[in-house]
């Protein structure tokens, strides 16, 4: 059973050019939880999200930053015009269903992402 | 504000040492805390959790924590580390009611000396 896989592992981008980041929960998993993790910080919450729906983008920034969850295929955390400060590790996780407990929340090993 | 301090970025241990990696939180309602380990390549697992109860925990791989609400420190030890125990560990704070929105701290890295 295939954990939650991103890809890819190092993107590097250009100041101005669009970073896609993918997702795919593991398997029989609907929920998916996108964090990002800035240089010396810890993990922030940034979008809850179930098939097609968004449930909570409280930690999303407003502007640049999207994500989507379609009825097939990986999420995807999408950011427009990358600037430098967008450089940061995000990390995405899994669920079977809400409030099932934090034992049930799978993390994958995370997109490293570099603005040059 | 809620906070999670891991005060060591980084720590080295010689391989059969033991080990405790400090965390310390601030937090206004009763938290949940919890311990995770982000080996090379590999995404976050959680090591072990403290919900209520005997404030020593027992986790996976060993590990094991204590939650000291006097002084807001949830530490991590284990008597004697194997190589493979070389990765990264982040402590985090949590609500009893998400299971995802956690305060997490910035992560310690531990090295292993033969």
């Amino acid at each position: 059973n295939a954990g939650v896989m991103q890809n890819p592992r190092h993107l590097v981008r250009r100041r101005g050019q669009e970073a896609r980041l993918r997702c795919s929960p593991m398997k029989g998993h609907s929920h998916v939880y996108w964090y990002r993790q800035l240089p010396e910080e810890g993990l922030k919450f940034m979008v809850y999200l179930q098939k097609e729906n968004i449930i909570d983008e409280s930690g999303m920034p407003k502007e640049r930053f999207s994500a989507e969850f379609p009825k097939e295929g990986p999420s995807i955390l999408r950011i427009q015009q990358v600037v430098r400060g967008d450089s940061a590790a995000y990390f995405c996780a899994s669920s079977p269903q809400s409030g099932t407990g934090i034992e049930k929340l799978f993390f994958g090993s995370g997109t490293q992402l570099s603005v040059l | 504000a809620q906070s999670v301090t891991q005060p060591d970025i980084h720590i080295t241990v010689s391989e059969g040492a033991s080990l405790e990696l400090r965390c310390n939180y601030s937090y206004g309602a009763t938290p949940y805390l919890f311990w995770y380990v982000q080996s090379p390549g590999q995404g976050l697992q959680l090591l072990l959790k403290y919900f209520s109860g005997d404030t020593l925990v027992q986790g996976i791989k060993g590990f094991e924590a204590e939650f000291k609400r006097s002084q807001s420190s949830f530490n991590l030890r284990k008597p004697s580390v194997h190589w493979s125990d070389a990765a990264e560990y982040f402590c985090a704070v949590g609500p009893m009611d998400s299971n995802y929105q956690l305060i997490w701290g910035a992560g310690t890295k531990l090295i292993i000396k033969p």
